[in-house]
């Protein structure tokens, strides 16, 4: 299994264009989540996802859209990107979202907005 | 939400062993605790997690305190490899959300 992957690793973007971040899981899980980053803190939350067709809110939701078509994938779309989202954006899926389960984490992808 | 609290960051030589401490004194009686890690420019990985009972793994062991309010991360021979930042979260049972704080850096010299 390759887990969980994520592409591209790096980008620049230049202020108000567009992008979308790919994460895909081989391991059928149902949960996935998407995580930014910023330097010297830990991880939030931006999106999550219960199952294909199904998403919601976390802590830092604004500025960016997701969508589940499939159990396997779940992109970040950034619109009109801002210097504020530079960051290092982390995807990860569990099979459940119980509190007693394992979260997978991808690779990353840096974003560097100028 | 039931916060951590860590020590910024800490020192062990290779081959000893670490105690990396976690507080958690408004732990309610459901949460899990967890215990992941991130190495340099990686993804965090999932170290051990538990409920009550102390708990082992390949990786590390787990110590939880008698009253849940704290917790310490056992690593029994650390090598150069486990130079990382160690984060120390909180999960309810059926929540999805898992907040990171700032963790531990953890330096190993050789």
């Amino acid at each position: 299994n390759a887990g969980v992957t994520q592409t591209p690793k790096f980008r620049i973007l230049k202020i108000g264009q567009s992008m979308t971040l790919q994460c895909t899981q081989d391991m059928n899980h149902n949960y996935m989540y998407w995580y930014r980053q910023d330097p010297g803190m830990g991880l939030k939350l931006i999106y999550y996802s219960v199952g294909a067709g199904i998403t919601d809110k976390g802590e830092v939701p604004n500025g960016y859209n997701v969508s589940r078509s499939t159990t396997e994938d779940f992109p970040l779309r950034l619109e009109l990107a801002a210097p504020s989202q530079t960051s290092v954006y982390f995807c990860a899926s569990s099979l459940t979202g119980r509190g007693s389960e394992t979260q997978y984490f991808g690779p990353g992808t840096r974003l560097l907005v100028l | 939400d039931a916060k951590t609290t860590q020590p910024n960051s800490m020192e062990s030589n290779e081959e000893e062993p670490v105690h990396l401490p976690c507080n958690h004194s408004t732990i309610s009686g459901t949460d899990y605790i967890h215990w992941y890690r991130q190495l340099p420019s990686q993804g965090p990985e999932y170290v051990i997690h538990g409920l009550t009972s102390n708990v082992n793994n390949r990786m590390a062991s787990l110590a939880i305190a008698e009253d849940r309010k704290s917790s310490t991360l056992i690593l029994h021979r650390a090598t150069l490899r486990d130079a990382a930042v160690y984060y120390c979260i909180l999960r309810e049972p059926s929540y999805n959300d898992m907040r990171f704080g700032a963790g531990t850096r953890l330096t190993v010299k050789p």
